[in-house]
């Protein structure tokens, strides 16, 4: 256990539904992230909010729609997505600070499937 | 377009090999490097956060090393095990002032018993 849950596990959707994401943090950290892996590529970063504020958007299409009522909490809100959106999406949260470079917790994903 | 390189992409070792891969990156800008390893199913696990040029890093019968003048760190496990199976994640970071970090493609290792 990371100390970071992300629900559901899986999904599948249809490119008109909507959903969401959620992502819980239990270590009181102050930044959580959103990446999304697809076969063969890098670990993407999607969106970064430190202290609660949105500071990285990664040329995101606007399909994905972050939220972070708090800071142990982060939402990806999901609507009319393509079938290339399908892929594993992973929350990380860690605790940033002026010196920097502290490592990063990750969830377990969400495995998206868009139909 | 900044790189992050992993090699090998892949590597299959008997239990008791002792391996090693490489992550390269441009050797400007550099704040940290982070190594993690992911299981199958599981979530990636923070190894190393690694920043001094020279720095060289131990848990158990993992290590790594880090050359920051010219791009590249090197990660060791010794006495490969079947449970060592996993694949393993770099990652720089550029700058104190951002929290982005850009990832490798990972190595994948299979120890076979």
């Amino acid at each position: 256990e990371t100390g970071v849950t992300q629900t559901p596990r899986h999904l599948v959707m249809g490119m008109t539904n909507k959903k969401s994401l959620k992502c819980e943090q239990h270590l009181g950290h102050n930044a959580m992230y959103w990446y999304k892996q697809s076969a063969k590529k890098p670990l993407e970063l999607m969106f970064v909010y430190s202290l609660e504020e949105r500071v990285e958007n990664n040329s995101v299409p606007s399909r994905f729609s972050p939220e972070c009522p708090n800071s142990s909490h982060l939402f990806l809100h999901l609507h009319t997505l393509q079938p290339e959106d399908s892929a594993l999406y992973l929350c990380a949260s860690s605790q940033v600070s002026t010196s920097g470079g502290r490592e990063q917790f990750f969830g377990p994903g969400t495995r998206l499937t868009v139909l | 377009i900044l790189n992050v390189e992993q090699s090998p992409q892949s590597l299959h070792v008997q239990e008791g090999d002792s391996t090693n891969f490489t992550c390269s990156f441009p050797s400007s800008n550099f704040y940290a490097l982070h190594w993690y390893r992911w299981e199958t199913a599981k979530s990636p696990e923070a190894l190393f956060v690694m920043t001094l040029n020279g720095d060289e890093k131990k848990k158990g019968r993992i290590s790594a090393t880090l050359n920051t003048k010219e791009g590249y760190s090197y990660l060791y496990i010794k006495g490969s095990q079947p449970e060592d199976s996993a694949t393993y994640l770099c990652a720089l970071w550029r700058s104190y002032n951002t929290d982005k970090l850009i990832f490798g493609t990972g190595t994948r290792l299979q120890v076979f018993p």
